[in-house]
């Protein structure tokens, strides 16, 4: 069970602008960075948003993050069909000592 | 360019210890810059961190792992290694190795910006 909640699937068309929640608590999110993941199917996780909502460098500005008390989000602009993937929100836990990721959810773009 | 690489065993039997090795390129494992840890993935689920290693030597466990795994550091040869424990089945996975950049000596937030291309390890007897 993951101790971030993400939904687990999210769409939309190409040119539109999407939102991916992360909703954490106080000991996570509530007082901790945000970092964003990015997986392609087969490949490695890319770090997509680090510290709530820096891009880091060659990731487009397309690409921004958020957060709001206890959750976070992963907004995604001028969608394009290569931005279908899996996407993660991470952070650390200062109750549980421990970095804990949200389930994933799974963008399909239409 | 920086590179990391998984090796190890792609088969372990149940109850017996599963070991990996990061081999790291282009940066030294030893930098006060950085930390390094160990991230898995089951097949067609999601991520789970399984613990950090930062620079001092200090470790950071996955409290749910954590008296079953163990980390170390061969400078010599710029790696760094996993070992977990008396594997089951639930330990199958894509493991990945990862450069982590905001450890601290109290926290090690999961702002992994380099990747290894993960290795998957299946526990079956």
């Amino acid at each position: 069970q993951s101790m971030l909640t993400q939904p687990p699937s999210a769409s939309g068309t190409p040119g539109q602008r999407v939102t991916i929640s992360c909703s954490g608590s106080s000991s996570n999110i509530g007082s901790n960075s945000v970092y964003w993941y990015q997986q392609l199917p087969g490949t490695a996780p890319k770090l997509l948003i680090y510290r709530t909502n820096q891009r880091p460098s060659g990731v487009p500005d397309r690409f921004s993050g958020s957060k709001s008390g206890t959750s976070a989000s992963l907004a995604i602009s001028e969608l394009r069909s290569e931005d279908e993937a899996d996407y993660y929100c991470a952070a650390w836990d200062d109750s549980l000592t421990r970095s804990v990721f949200g389930g994933g959810t799974k963008l399909t773009v239409l | 360019q920086l590179q990391l690489q998984e090796s190890g065993p792609g088969l372990v039997k149940p109850s017996e210890t599963l070991s990996l090795t990061c081999t790291v390129s282009a940066v030294s494992i030893s930098s006060s810059s950085y930390s390094w840890g160990w991230i898995r993935q089951p097949p067609g689920k999601g991520l789970e961190w399984i613990g950090s290693l930062y620079y001092s030597g200090s470790t950071y466990y996955n409290p749910s792992l954590k008296s079953r795994i163990s980390f170390s550091v061969h400078t010599s040869k710029n790696q760094f290694s996993l070992r977990l424990s008396s594997v089951t089945a639930a330990d199958t996975a894509i493991y990945y190795c990862a450069r982590q950049l905001d450890c601290t000596s109290t926290s090690c937030s999961p702002d992994f910006d380099y990747w290894g291309q993960g290795t998957l390890v299946t526990v079956s007897s």
